[in-house]
């Protein structure tokens, strides 16, 4: 089966740092290119980062450029994204996503996602 | 940035209705869009990408079309299970970028 699996997600104080981790069973993982997609409550979705198969390749959002980093562990199977200088607006809920095949693809399969919540 | 504005923001209509959501780019993306469901409280589900191609398992009664600026999603006959907000995706190039989202009820 399929899996995404996120981890890492909490309630955090502004300003400070936090890293998800994403776990991925049943495909090849080194295959294709993940990203990460949040979502607000009661919000719509947002991109936030994305990486190629082999992390030759990566893209962020205006919005965590410069605060995020986006990584993969293919011997891991396992995709990364170390948030720095959290923000309250910073507050969603994280989805690891897959991409079909590219890094500029749809995503066809989605974790359940992991909510991190930056509050004082 | 290309920016994408679906229409229209909510709807609702009753089963066995055709219905159709319009998402329009900011710039040409040639065939660059996906369509997502998201059900209350669920994961967001590819329904269609490329513009018209059918994710597999996906029913038959949704389907899209249109290609550089101007697409839309059809779903040829309303079903209740259909409840759920449905998301445009441009995927060009980075930023990747949603619609605001169409929140479809039954009437």
């Amino acid at each position: 089966e399929v899996q995404l699996v996120e981890s890492g997600g909490g309630l955090i104080q502004p300003g400070r740092s936090l890293r998800l981790s994403c776990a991925a069973s049943g495909f090849t993982f080194d295959d294709f290119a993940m990203h990460w997609v949040r979502q607000a409550p009661g919000k719509g979705l947002e991109w936030v980062s994305g990486i190629s198969w082999n992390s030759g390749t990566i893209a962020y959002a205006d919005s965590v450029k410069g605060r995020f980093t986006i990584s993969r562990d293919n011997a891991k199977n396992s995709l990364y994204l170390q948030m720095n200088s959290l923000r309250a607006e910073d507050t969603a809920l994280y989805y690891c996503v897959k991409s079909r095949d590219l890094l500029y693809d749809a995503f066809d399969i989605w974790g359940q996602g992991t909510m991190v919540t930056v509050s004082s | 940035d290309i920016q994408m504005t679906q229409s229209p923001s909510s709807l609702s209509a009753s089963v066995g209705d055709r219905v159709t959501i319009t998402c329009r780019a900011s710039q040409g993306i040639f065939n660059y869009l996906a369509w997502y469901q998201q059900k209350p409280g669920k994961v967001p589900k590819l329904l269609i990408y490329g513009a018209s191609t059918l994710q597999s398992g996906v029913p038959s009664r949704f389907s899209g079309s249109g290609s550089g600026t101007n697409f839309a999603l059809t779903i040829s006959s309303l079903q209740p299970e259909d409840v759920a907000t449905y998301y445009c995706q441009k995927y060009i190039s980075a930023p990747v970028t949603f619609g605001q989202g169409t929140r479809l009820e039954i009437k």
